[in-house]
Formats: C-alpha cells, sequence, structure tokens
C-alpha cells in the first residue's frame, strides 16, 4: 500500500518568516495530493492540494509543489502569522478517494 | 453548508461498557471514512463506505470494533466492549468518489476516553 513520510515532525519560525513542509510517497499511481490544517480540538481542515498533472498550485501565501518522478511534495507557506501555528497534515490519494496521510508538523509562529 | 456532523463530542465511560459513535456526512457526498487519531500512530484510517456498501474494514483493529452506514446520511462506529486503549479522537469524513482523488471533508471529532 501507499507509504508516506513527512518531514520535519516540529518546526519553530518568527512571524513573516517562510515554512516549508515536504513529504514523499510510495506509490506512483496516487494522482492527488491535498494538504489539511489541524487546530486544537478541530477535526483535519483542507488547506491546498495539487493533482499529478500540475507542478505547482498558490493560494494567496500558500503554495504547493510536486515533482512526480522523485515522489516528493511541499508546502510552503510565506508571510507566515501566529494563526498559521497548527499542525498541517499531508496526504496522498488511493483508491476509492482514500487518502493515506503523513504523521504531521506542528509548526509553531513566533510572534 | 452543514459540514460532517459528529456526535457526541467527547465521550467517557468506563472500559467494557459499549460505546456509539455517530456520524452525518455531507449531503451527495457517497464515500465515508472513519478515522482514528492518537499520538504515537497518527491519523489511521480504520473502515471505509462506498454508497453505504462497507469496501475495506481491514484497518478496524479488532473484532470488538464494527461500523454500519443503514442510509446515506447516517453511520455509525461501535465498539464493543470498550478499552483503555481504545482511547483517542476518531474522526468521520466524508467525499465524492470520482476517478480521480477527491477531497475528503472532516467533522470535529469525537473524543473518546475509557477509564
Amino acid at each position: 500500500g501507499e507509504n508516506v513520510e513527512q518531514h520535519p515532525s516540529t518546526l519553530s519560525v518568527q512571524e513573516g518568516d517562510s515554512a516549508v513542509i515536504k513529504c514523499t510517497y510510495s506509490d506512483s499511481a496516487s494522482n492527488y495530493f491535498p494538504w489539511y490544517k489541524q487546530e486544537l480540538g478541530k477535526g483535519p481542515q483542507l488547506i491546498i492540494d495539487i493533482r499529478s498533472n500540475v507542478g505547482e498550485k498558490k493560494d494567496q501565501r500558500i503554495a504547493v509543489t510536486l515533482n512526480k518522478t522523485a515522489k516528493h511534495f511541499s508546502l510552503h507557506i510565506t508571510e507566515t502569522q501566529p494563526e498559521d501555528s497548527a499542525v498541517y497534515f499531508c496526504a496522498a490519494s488511493g483508491r476509492y478517494s482514500t487518502l493515506t496521510f503523513g504523521k504531521g508538523t506542528m509548526l509553531l509562529v513566533s510572534p | 453548508d452543514a459540514g460532517v456532523i459528529q456526535s457526541p463530542r467527547h465521550e467517557v465511560t468506563e472500559m467494557g461498557q459499549e460505546v456509539t459513535l455517530r456520524c452525518k456526512p455531507i449531503s451527495g457526498h457517497n464515500s465515508l471514512f472513519w478515522y482514528r487519531q492518537t499520538m504515537m500512530r497518527g491519523l489511521e484510517l480504520l473502515i471505509y463506505f462506498n454508497n453505504n456498501v462497507p469496501i475495506d474494514d481491514s484497518g478496524m483493529p479488532e473484532d470488538r470494533f464494527s461500523a454500519k452506514m443503514p442510509n446515506a446520511s447516517f453511520s455509525t462506529l461501535k465498539i464493543q466492549p470498550s478499552e483503555p486503549r481504545d482511547s483517542a479522537v476518531y474522526f468521520c469524513a466524508s467525499t465524492t468518489t470520482g476517478y480521480q482523488g477527491q477531497p475528503q471533508h472532516f467533522g470535529d471529532g469525537t473524543r473518546l476516553s475509557i477509564l
């Protein structure tokens, strides 16, 4: 089955800095890669996603890049703000729209 | 629009008791997923349904766990008998199934504590 590795497990940045989270996947058949943000006491919320026919996607301060050959994808957050502090999960698709999740990255943005 | 609704939000019970978690998916979604989240193991897929039919329950940890989806708007996850190691946050998610992967929408979970 699919295996998703996510790094780093924790990331501390100063407000205004950029943050980068990286993931690798094992199944070359995976074609959809979402990113979720989870705040305390809440369920994961989709923040951005990318499909395998696209190399990069941007939404305001958030961008995702995909390298299909190397089987890795990354989340980039620019101009970080304290409200960006949360746990971020990457995922890769499987059959029947199933997702395999990485173990998560705890992002802490200090004012 | 209403999102995925889970109940109860918190459940505290003694070991050996039966626990039932409930989920109402987003209207129009035809796939439903149950996950368990712990610090040690992260987000684990327990079981998923497509058009109310269980497709893969290989993630269900033991026979003490069972799940049903009697109709398109309701699903339950039952643990009987419960054990302390079942303590975790249980999430339900729903989506539409397509040829390509689709975003899953999560509820806010049920925090389960077994004493």
